[in-house]
């Protein structure tokens, strides 16, 4: 089986980091991906993972420990637009099948 | 080039009707995917596709039926209609050919179901 945990929510302050953390238990893991979903939309791709260590991509960044089963998205010099869900997600070992987290809802106040 | 594309975008049903979604994708992908989302319960994987003519279930299949008869569609049917389904449902694609990006999934922008 597959289970993928997240914190529910967080608040965070406009020029702010924060790190949404990402817990994960699957049967195979492919690589590990966070995506972003504003209210009302669909969700757009963020970073991937499938080696341990940091990914970085300007103000976004996505780290990796496949021993520990677990992720983490820090974002940098939160902006407003920052606001919205970032949604977890596994991918199994054959490539074919994700599984999603719960998402994280983030609002970020001036 | 539109990317993935679902319709309709909202619907309201009675229990017991029946309705078919489409997903259409221009990109060429190989694997396609129709998920629900409820809240506080993420996307959660309904069927999905490796390929034209292959089909598989997902986490939560029942009470929905899909087919992949061409490349670029993924029709997801609800045969009879339950409250318990009303959600909002995302189509995704990814490439699945050996490349960088070959795992990045794209999203249709939702159908809101509503089922009376």
């Amino acid at each position: 089986g597959q289970n993928i945990d997240q914190p529910t929510e967080m608040t965070a302050t406009e020029g702010a980091i924060v790190q949404i953390n990402c817990t994960y238990q699957t049967s195979g893991f492919n690589g590990l991906f966070w995506y972003q979903q504003h209210a009302g939309e669909a969700p757009t791709f963020l970073s991937y993972n499938v080696l341990d260590g940091l990914e970085e991509k300007g103000r976004f960044s996505s780290f990796l420990s496949r021993s520990k089963g677990y992720s983490y998205l820090l974002l940098k010099e939160l902006q407003m637009k920052d606001s919205a869900s970032y949604l977890c997600a596994s991918l199994d070992n054959y490539g074919q099948n994700f599984v999603f987290g719960p998402g994280t809802r983030l609002s970020v106040l001036p | 080039n539109a990317g993935v594309t679902q319709t309709p975008k909202f619907r309201v049903l009675k229990t017991g009707q029946s309705m078919t979604l489409l997903c259409a994708q221009d990109m060429n992908h190989e694997y396609m995917y129709w998920y629900r989302q409820d809240p506080g319960m993420g996307l959660r994987l309904i069927h999905y596709s490796v390929g034209e003519g292959t089909t598989a279930k997902g986490e939560v299949p029942d009470g929905y039926n899909v087919s992949r008869l061409k490349k670029q569609n993924f029709l997801l049917g609800l045969e009879s209609a339950a409250p318990s389904q009303t959600s909002v449902y995302f189509c995704a694609s990814i490439s699945g050919r050996a490349s960088l990006a070959k795992n990045i999934q794209y999203f249709g922008a939702g159908t809101r179901l509503s089922v009376l």
